[in-house]
């Protein structure tokens, strides 16, 4: 069935370093990919999104890479600090033109040491 | 202006009892979308609104599960006869209307049931 899974539970960083947290997704009609983070006791917070006809979009210190050969996503935060500590959560929406459910894995847990 | 606001931002209830959790959209957006998250968890999509009306209902678990809009606002998502394994935190999220992927959460309601 379809599933969006992550790669590693936890991530330890050491504050200024890169962080990378990836993803792997199964649907193949997939096209629009969304980063969130979520904080202890808050809802998530929208990071930053791909559509699957961009391999690669910037913002803010974050970077989203998209491989749709190995159906991976993958999330690129530059200089760390501890206020990125947080649980990272990747989705997906299968169908074009929004409307429908978002499908999420189930999250890695980013610890930022100082 | 406002982000999504959701009410009680906690709830405990005893087992068997009915409750009701509030979600107000962000003004404007026409798509609402309620979503659980067990402790630990990724989200699991429950129900999507376009306007008042839901055009997908299929995350709802059981029929003690329902939800309304009204006046393409405020969300109600109604439990009934709660049971503990539905102890969790309930999140709402709207988007601007139904073509527009981009989902921005509320804070959520952390259901307790005893």
């Amino acid at each position: 069935g379809e599933s969006v899974g992550l790669h590693l539970p936890t991530l330890s960083v050491q504050e200024g370093d890169n962080s990378i947290i990836n993803c792997a997704y199964s649907n193949s009609a997939s096209d629009y990919f969304i980063w969130y983070k979520q904080e202890s006791g808050k809802g998530p917070q929208f990071i930053i999104d791909i559509r699957s006809n961009m391999d690669k979009r910037q913002g803010q210190r974050v970077t989203v890479l998209l491989n749709k050969t190995v159906k991976h996503l993958s999330l690129q935060i530059a200089a760390t600090q501890p206020g990125d500590s947080a649980v990272y959560f990747c989705a997906e929406n299968g169908v074009t033109g929004g409307g429908n459910k978002l499908t999420f894995g189930t999250g890695t847990q980013l610890k930022v040491e100082l | 202006g406002a982000g999504v606001s959701q009410s009680p931002s906690n709830k405990v209830t005893e087992k068997g009892k009915d409750v009701e959790l509030r979600c107000d959209p962000i003004s404007g957006h026409t798509a609402l979308y309620w979503y659980r998250q067990r402790l630990g968890q990724g989200l699991e999509f429950l129900i999507y609104f376009q306007g008042n009306s839901a055009p997908d209902k299929s995350g709802l678990p059981s029929d003690r599960f329902s939800a309304e809009r009204t006046g393409e606002s405020v969300s109600t998502l109604t439990i009934q006869r709660t049971q503990q394994e539905d102890s969790a935190v309930y999140l709402c999220a709207s988007s601007l209307d139904g073509n527009t992927d981009t989902q921005y959460f509320g804070p959520g309601t952390r259901l307790t049931v005893l």
